[in-house]
């Protein structure tokens, strides 16, 4: 079973539109943290915005949120007032474990976003 | 931010050559670092855990003999892609988790090589 499941191989917004970005992850590791990254043509991965598995809020940077539904094991992005600049392809990712290890990541298959004027 | 570097960019190699990779860390030092690979239109694939001073640790499925990685100090790791050939060809990432921190700042992604082999 894959452990991080993105369900929009693209998506077509219009600018200043919200939008959101789905992924779903599987886990049976209490603790966990869970990554958004945003990776433009260039190949670079932007970190965006991070949920660990115990924070009981959900996280915010800027424009980016995460809408962290522990129990359906759902952390979807959102993006607020989209840009130009946020085409992108977005990547969901967990790590498994206090991060106290030395964990890689698991990335889901992406989203390719598409911002219209 | 912290700042990690990847030298090359873009390398271009024969078929049976070899090529190595450099992952650095500019300003903080990086006792666990990263190897990821990414096929053109795919995700990333974690290929191998690297701890300064220590065997790497491979992901299922990744040949040890064919990805040589050396994190030496605390600041350096390297790829070596040995006997190269087409199937290669892919965008290597590397990342290196600062110890002195976490949460999501943990992990600090390089800009990627893209290794071609002809």
């Amino acid at each position: 079973a894959q452990k991080i499941t993105q369900t929009q191989p693209g998506m077509f917004v219009q600018e200043k539109e919200a939008v959101t970005l789905d992924c779903t992850y599987d886990t049976s590791d209490p603790s966990y943290g869970l990554f958004w990254y945003k990776q433009p043509s260039s190949g670079e991965m932007i970190f965006l915005i991070y949920q660990g598995s115990y924070d009981q809020q959900n996280a915010t940077e800027g424009r980016y949120s995460l809408n962290f539904q522990k129990a359906r094991k759902s952390a979807n992005l959102v993006i607020s007032a989209s840009q130009l600049g946020d085409s992108a392809m977005y990547f969901c990712a967990m790590r498994e474990g206090g991060g106290g290890g030395a964990d890689g990541l698991t990335f889901g298959k992406g989203t390719h976003l598409i911002i219209q004027p | 931010g912290a700042v990690v570097s990847q030298h090359p960019s873009r390398v271009i190699c024969k078929s049976g050559t070899s090529v190595k990779i450099e992952c650095r860390s500019l300003d903080f030092q990086a006792t666990t670092m990263f190897w990821y690979r990414q096929f053109p239109k795919q995700s990333l694939m974690l290929m191998a855990t690297s701890n300064e001073g220590s065997k790497a640790t491979y992901e299922q499925g990744v040949e040890k003999d064919k990805f040589l990685i050396n994190h030496a100090s605390l600041t350096l790791s390297t790829l070596t892609v040995t006997s190269a050939h087409p199937e290669d060809s892919s965008f290597y990432i590397c990342s290196a988790r600062d110890a002195g921190t976490s949460g999501g700042y943990e992990q600090y992604f390089g800009p990627g090589t893209r290794l071609t082999v002809t």
